[in-house]
């Protein structure tokens, strides 16, 4: 168990729709990290918070978005939601930059 | 650029032979980190090692060995005496300290069979 914890695990969702992914980091930990997992792309760096501010912004389409609360856990939307958005979503943690980070178990989603 | 090989996209291993996952790497910064992950069929994705590009001693951690020479921008994942439990995807990643964020940067994976 890493200690970052991601809700929910399964999403099926129609396109068109909004979703909402979920990510609690490690105790301690300040960033967070997103990525998406997809058999075409591989494991591809979405964006990251750090201590609530964005500091990094990867691939992430302008359909998707992320916050960081103060409590420190993120929210990665996803909008619009098409067929090629279907992937594993994963959600990382670490105390600072280039430090180890840990991931969640991911959150699957599937777009039909 | 930034960037990460596994040219071996499938192994396949018969229990208690040894393998090596090769990893090359591409990164214009002197300082960087290097990082093993491990994908089980379950999903998840598991932390193996971190190293930094100023510390090039070989690692070793049970049935695990690590080799980094930077000379050939490689850092290789061996398994000894391998197990049925080793099955899984190996991904090979990079960090650079000058990179704002210090995001990973993923290899393709490769995945590896180890059959009893």
């Amino acid at each position: 168990d890493s200690g970052v914890t991601q809700t929910p695990k399964h999403l099926i969702t129609a396109t068109g729709q909004r979703v909402t992914l979920r990510c609690s980091p490690r105790s301690g930990d300040l960033s967070v990290y997103w990525y998406q997992q997809s058999l075409d792309q591989g494991l591809q760096f979405l964006i990251q918070y750090y201590n609530g501010e964005e500091r990094a912004k990867g691939n992430i389409l302008e359909r998707f978005s992320a916050q960081q609360f103060p409590d420190l856990h993120s929210e990665l939307n996803l909008s619009s939601l098409e067929l090629g958005d279907s992937a594993l979503y994963f959600c990382a943690s670490s105390a600072g930059d280039s430090e180890t980070q840990y991931f969640g178990p991911g959150t699957r989603l599937l777009v039909l | 650029a930034q960037k990460v090989t596994q040219a071996q996209t499938e192994i396949s291993v018969v229990e208690k032979e040894d393998v090596t996952l090769d990893c090359v790497y591409e990164t214009r910064d002197t300082t960087y980190y290097l990082f093993w992950y491990k994908q089980p069929p379950s999903g998840e994705l598991v932390f193996l090692i971190r190293r930094n590009s100023f510390d090039e001693q070989n690692e070793i951690s049970g049935r695990y060995s690590w080799n980094f020479q930077k000379s050939t921008s490689s850092f290789n994942f061996t398994i000894t005496a391998s197990q049925v439990v080793d099955s899984a995807v190996y991904f090979c990643a990079l960090s650079e300290f000058y990179n704002q964020g210090g995001k990973l940067i993923f290899g393709q994976g490769t995945e590896l069979s180890v059959k009893p």
